[in-house]
Parts: structure tokens; sequence; C-alpha cells
């Protein structure tokens, strides 16, 4: 089945520095991937999709990059801030289009 | 536009109880998805509805989950008996259209604790 694979260990980056987090799926390459942001105590909330025949996408100070022969994708913040500081997942549909979640990554600007 | 509304945030219950969690999805989205969050297993899906039918509840734990949507503006998710093993984080969301890439909107969850 479907599985997708997020870094559990959190990441800590200095301000201003640019933050890479990487998510990896097995199997079958989906149509698109979706990442969201999660707070604590909060919902998780849409940030970007990228669809397969999409080598990048962008938004301000977030790139999103999609391998599908890799069967990876990596998701950069830019100049980033503490106000970044949060759990970043990773969705992707299965073969069923029912969209499945990574269990994500916590990252940690540091000031 | 409100947002996904999900009541109560926090429910503290004991083991045996029966639990009704609530969602009011966003208007004019046709679909609505329970999902179910911990720390081991991440966000599952448990059930979703098209225009208030459930499509597939193959993510239902048990019997003793059961999920309804009466009209396009309410929903609920209802465990009974609770087990102490119920205890998560459970959140409603909702979508325009499904998949063909359309984002999912989530409420802020309810936190329920079975002791």
């Amino acid at each position: 089945s479907q599985k997708i694979e997020q870094n559990s260990e959190a990441l800590n980056i200095q301000e201003g520095k640019t933050a890479t987090l990487t998510c990896n799926y097995t199997n079958y390459s989906p149509a698109y991937l979706q990442w969201y942001r999660q707070d604590p105590g909060r919902g998780p909330v849409f940030l970007l999709l990228i669809r397969e025949n999409e080598k990048e996408k962008r938004k301000e100070r977030l790139k999103v990059t999609f391998d599908t022969t890799l069967k990876q994708s990596l998701f950069h913040i830019t100049a980033s801030q503490p106000a970044d500081s949060a759990t970043y997942l990773c969705a992707l549909p299965r073969r069923d289009d029912k969209i499945i979640f990574g269990k994500g990554t916590r990252l940690h600007i540091l000031p | 536009d409100a947002g996904v509304i999900q009541s109560p945030r926090h429910e503290v219950t004991e083991m045996g109880q029966e639990v009704t969690l609530r969602c009011k999805p966003i208007s004019g989205h046709d679909y609505l998805f329970w999902y179910r969050q911990t720390m081991m297993r991440g966000l599952e899906l448990l059930i979703y509805f098209n225009n208030n039918v459930p499509i597939d509840d193959s993510g239902m734990p048990e019997d003793r989950f059961s999920a309804k949507m009466p009209n396009a503006s309410f929903s609920t998710l209802k465990i009974q008996p609770s087990e102490p093993r119920d205890s998560a984080v459970y959140f409603c969301a909702s979508s325009t259209y499904w998949g063909r890439n359309s984002p999912l909107h989530f409420g802020n969850g309810t936190r329920l604790t079975v002791t």
C-alpha cells in the first residue's frame, strides 16, 4: 500500500536560513502532492499543491519540488522566520483518490 | 467565510459513555471528511461524504463508530461505547470536489480523552 515518509525528528534552522523538508513515498507516483502546515492545537492548513508534470512550484518564500523518479518532494522555506515554526505535512492521493498524510516534520526556526 | 467549525474543542469522558462530535463544513463544499490524528498513526481518514451521502467508511475502526450528515451544513461522528484507545484529535474537513487537486479545509479539531 502507498506509504509516506517524513522525517520524524524535529528540524532546527537558524532564522534567515533556508529550511528544507523531505517527503518520500513508496509504490506508485500520484498525480499530485500537497503540503500543509499545522500549528499546535489547530487543524492542518493547505499551503501548496504540485502536479506530477510540474518540477517546481513557488509561492512567496515557499518552494516545492516533485521528483517522480526519486519518489520524493522537497519543501523549502527561504529566509525563514520564527513564525514559520510549525509541523509540515505532506499529503497525496492513493489510487482510490483518498488523500493520505505523512506524520509531518516539526520545524523550529531559531531566532 | 468562517471556515470549518467543530464542537466541542475538548471532550473528556469515561469509558463506556457515548461521545458525539459535531462539524459544520464550509458552505458550498460538497465533500466532508472525518480524520483522526494520533502521534502513533498520524492523520487517518475515517469516512467521507459527498452531497450528504456516505461514500466510503472503510476507515471507521469499529462498529462503535458511526457518522451521519443529515444536511449540507452539519455532520456528526458518534462513538458508542467509547474506549480509552479512542483518545485522539478528531478533525473534520471539507472540500469543493474530490480528487483532482482539491485542497482540504480542516476545522481545529476535537481533542477527545477517554478515561
